[in-house]
């Protein structure tokens, strides 16, 4: 399995713009999370999906971000419209419920730069 | 509320044996304690849980105490590609998914 797999793994915009940042989870794995890593603030949990299905989105720091999970396969986290501290890397990761639903993995992240 | 401790960094020798303590004086009896750790510039990676008998994979050992209040994770033949930040998580494992909360972890530096 290639993990999971996520895209871009570097953006830079400018202030205003939308942001689509996409992940690819391991086939079989029924949770997917989404992660903000800041120097400020460190790793946060975003929102978390189980079965395509939102779970938690308390996270999610306000109405400019969404996320969503069509389909098993496949999620995105959206910004709109952009500002600067939005500035961070965005980890996806997944897990196997049964039995291993805190065992996460990890992609390698998508670096966010608003200018 | 910060439910474990660690201490901010460490270092090591490689081929020595590395040693992260974590204490969670206020654990639950259904709480595991997992480890993750982060290499720089990459996701967060996970080594090892424990409820509270000892757990030993490829890549670590964990050690809980009696009381379960500390745990050790043991790194036996540390490498210089071991450096990376080491999180002590505690949460519940109840087959649905915890909200993995990152504290600050310990910064382990492993050298020459």
């Amino acid at each position: 399995d290639a993990g999971v797999i996520q895209s871009p793994r570097h953006e830079v915009t400018e202030m205003g713009q939308e942001v689509t940042l996409r992940c690819k989870p391991i086939s079989g794995h029924d949770y997917l999370f989404w992660y903000r890593q800041t120097m400020m603030r460190g790793l946060e949990l975003l929102i978390y999906f189980n079965n395509n299905v939102p779970i938690d989105d308390s996270g999610m720091p306000e109405d400019r971000f969404s996320a969503k999970m069509p389909n098993a396969s496949f999620s995105t986290l959206k910004i709109q419209p952009s500002e600067p501290r939005d500035s961070a890397v965005y980890f996806c990761a997944s897990s196997l419920g049964t039995g291993g639903a805190n065992v996460l993995t990890f992609g390698a992240g998508s670096r966010l730069t608003v200018l | 509320d910060a439910k474990t401790t660690q201490p901010p960094s460490m270092d090591c020798a490689e081929g020595r044996a590395a040693n992260l303590p974590c204490n969670h004086s206020t654990i639950s009896g259904n709480e595991y304690v997992y480890w993750y750790r982060q290499i720089h510039s990459q996701g967060p990676q996970y080594i090892i849980h424990g409820l509270k008998n000892n757990e030993t994979n490829e890549m670590a050992s964990l050690i809980i105490t009696e009381d379960r209040k500390s745990s050790t994770l043991i790194l036996p033949h540390a490498t210089l590609r071991d450096t990376a930040v080491y999180y002590c998580i505690v949460l519940d494992n109840t087959g649905t998914a915890s909200k993995l909360t990152f504290g600050t972890g310990t910064r382990l530096q492993v050298t020459l």
